[in-house]
């Protein structure tokens, strides 16, 4: 089963439409961490937000906002207003806590499969 | 400037051929990890390092391999490539682990193609 579900594989929009990225977690941990990731078309990975699992305030940066929420295990990310610069493939993530090894806490990250968003003009 | 850099950025080979993809970052961070990156697959993690000897394997460490002797340095090695390792690979890194909530850095990805 996968950790991270992103069931939108793409979504096509208009310049100035609002849109928003589902994300679906699943965890045993109480402790983790969320997170969204941009790929633009030139390829390299941008990190955008993380979120706690303690903290479920939704958060707004500019365009962007999140809304993380824990009785449905879902981070997702919309956007208000798109451009045509927000064509990119969105990735959400999920970080836990894994077995104390020579003294250190393991961790990984598993990513969803992403969902390319297109914006057209 | 702050930066993660893999080598080479393109690279095709055949199967069978041992290959070194390297990775460095300037950052002094303590964990590193590789990912692949495939059509309708999204990025999985092959092996990810906590710090210098510290390493573990990720979703599909199968025909890699790491190693991390310098803090700096983390290369993925393909020790007899196959056509199914052709993919787009990524090396990241960041300050602390991700469960502590910091940021992955990426390098520019290097795209393998095995024939």
């Amino acid at each position: 089963a996968q950790k991270v579900t992103q069931a939108q594989t793409e979504i096509s929009v208009v310049e100035k439409e609002d849109v928003t990225l589902d994300c679906v977690y699943e965890t045993r941990d109480t402790t983790y961490y969320l997170f969204w990731y941009k790929q633009p078309p030139s390829g390299e990975l941008v990190f955008l937000i993380r979120r706690n699992s303690f903290d479920e305030q939704n958060e707004i940066s500019g365009r962007y906002s999140w809304n993380f929420q824990k009785s449905t295990s879902s981070f997702n990310f919309t956007i208000t207003a798109s451009q045509v610069v927000d064509s990119a493939v969105y990735f959400c993530a999920l970080s836990e806590a894994l077995v104390k090894k020579r003294g250190s806490t393991l961790g990984r990250l598993y990513f969803g499969r992403g969902t390319q968003l297109t914006v057209w003009p | 400037e702050a930066q993660v850099t893999q080598n080479p950025r393109y690279l095709i080979t055949v199967t069978g051929k041992k290959l070194t993809v390297t990775c460095s970052q300037n950052m002094n961070h303590e964990y590193m990890s590789w990912y692949r990156q495939d059509p309708g697959l999204g990025l999985r993690q092959i092996y990810y390092s906590m710090n210098v000897e510290v390493t573990d394997k990720g979703d599909v460490p199968e025909g890699y391999k790491v190693s991390r002797k310098e803090k700096r340095n983390f290369p993925l090695i393909l020790e007899s490539p196959s056509p199914n390792q052709t993919s787009l690979y990524f090396c990241a890194s960041s300050l602390m682990p991700p469960f502590e909530g910091t940021e992955a850095f990426f390098g520019q990805g290097t795209r393998l193609t095995v024939v």
